[in-house]
């Protein structure tokens, strides 16, 4: 079953902590991404990665780190310096088709509270 | 000037009825555009593609690219209330790399 998988669904965690969000994907995309969505809000990018050993910084990267050493993996970790880390997380992979545009799937999402 | 712009909605339709979604752009360069489909609480799901100018079929959805006017709509023939959801537009092109440029989306709800 090729897929994105991102765990855990619900995370908890209390201010002040780094937490790491799992993203795994197994359609050899080349191409992951980190996305932010807050309630009734569009998809504000995170963090990018083109290939292995690669990332750039999305619009909202402050905050954020994320490390790319597997083409599978796409770990982001929300750091303490994050203001306001309660957000849905989506992680998504793409990969250039014949026709020259990138289409994008996305995983579940990992919803995180901090409090 | 938002670099993709749709109405937020809610856009209402009755059952049974054709919903219109619309989406303009900014960018002329754009060459490849998408509509997802986010129920609530649920990830997008990318349910439709165009690239070309013209129209585009799959099922009950048709996506319309016009590129002149840099408008990209969505339609769905047969509104059913399972396809009350927000539907994201997204757009691609050399200047944005590999990235998608999302708009804010659009709620539909459609009523029995």
């Amino acid at each position: 079953d090729g897929g994105i998988t991102q765990s855990p669904k619900y995370l908890f965690r209390k201010e002040g902590q780094n937490v790491t969000l799992s993203c795994e994907q197994n359609l050899n995309h080349d191409a992951m991404y980190w996305y932010r969505q807050d309630p009734g809000q569009g998809l504000r990018l995170i963090y990018y990665s083109q290939i292995v050993n690669d990332f750039q910084k999305g619009d909202i990267a402050e905050g954020y780190s994320v490390s790319r050493e597997k083409k599978e993996s796409f770990p982001l970790t929300v750091t303490s310096a994050q203001k306001n880390p309660t957000a849905f997380y989506l992680c998504a992979s793409s990969q250039p088709t014949i026709r020259g545009g990138y289409e994008q799937y996305f995983g579940p999402g990992t919803r995180l509270t901090v409090t | 000037q938002k670099e993709v712009e749709q109405n937020s909605g809610p856009l209402s339709v009755p059952e049974g009825a054709i919903a219109s979604l619309n989406c303009t752009y900014s960018d002329r360069g754009s060459q490849s555009f998408f509509w997802y489909r986010q129920y609530s609480g649920k990830s997008p799901e990318l349910i439709m593609f165009i690239y070309s100018n013209g129209d585009k079929e799959d099922g009950r959805f048709t996506a319309q690219l016009n590129k002149a006017s840099q408008y990209v709509s969505l339609l769905i023939r047969d509104s059913q209330p399972s396809d009350s959801a927000t539907y994201l537009c997204a757009v691609n092109s050399l200047k944005y790399g590999n990235k998608l440029v999302f708009g804010a989306g659009t709620i539909l709800r459609v009523k029995s």
